[in-house]
């Protein structure tokens, strides 16, 4: 059973303040891991696709790392903002066709800004 | 771009009906849309995925005959639940793609069987 997951379950930090979440896949096969953004009452969005170990990908505030060969990747947020407080999720994805194409999820890291 | 819709977004139906979610690409056509379930506490659990014209692809332990799916153009699929029951209560949501690997998904259907 492939297992997904997400630490800390929840994080509450000062706007301003710099933050750094983990996602935990196995490391056995690996096609790509998403990050996504998902706002209570909206849609989860898109953050990131990554597919190479050692990648590094950056949206703005927002970076993320892989490293697939221990089966980890790090979503980072610099400088948080309170319209950065949603639940973050990563899923795993094993293969490209057939039953390894479909996503697997985490629980979510939910974040809260104070301001 | 790459806008999703779902509706509705809530319903509540009596035991024993039959609800339909629709599923819309709104700017772009989707080549495969997906549809899951979150239980309270639950992680988001693929239910199906469908690609346009043809039957959709089941996950085990999903019944195909107590959720329908159709996926009737490269912009629409809708999901039936039949004959629903309290424990059918979810929050159900959709999401499509093209031909990259990024999903795109709808704001979800919260759905209570009394």
């Amino acid at each position: 059973i492939l297992n997904v997951e997400q630490s800390p379950q929840s994080l509450h930090v000062q706007e301003g303040d710099s933050t750094n979440f983990t996602c935990s896949f196995p490391s056995s096969n690996f096609y790509a891991l998403h990050w996504y953004r998902w706002e209570t009452a909206k849609s989860p969005e898109a953050l990131f696709v990554m597919t190479l170990n050692g990648d590094e990908k950056k949206k703005g505030r927002i970076s993320a790392t892989l490293n697939t060969k221990e089966g980890y990747s790090y979503l980072y947020i610099k400088g948080s903002q309170p319209e950065d407080s949603a639940t973050y999720l990563c899923a795993f994805r094993a293969g490209y066709a057939g039953n390894n194409r479909k996503l697997i999820w985490g629980l979510g890291t939910s974040l809260a800004v104070n301001p | 771009g790459a806008v999703v819709s779902q509706h509705p977004s809530r319903v509540i139906c009596k035991s024993g009906t039959s609800v339909k979610i629709e599923c819309r690409s709104l700017d772009f056509q989707a080549t495969t849309m997906f549809w899951y379930r979150q239980f309270p506490k639950q992680s988001l659990m693929l239910m199906a995925t469908s690609n346009e014209g043809s039957k959709a692809t089941y996950e085990q332990g999903v019944e195909k005959d107590k959720f329908l799916i159709n996926h009737a153009s490269l912009t629409l699929s809708t999901l039936t639940v039949t004959s629903a029951h309290p424990e059918d209560s979810s929050f159900y949501i959709c999401s499509a793609t093209t031909s990259t690997d990024t999903q795109y998904f709808g704001p979800g259907t919260r759905l209570t069987v009394l």
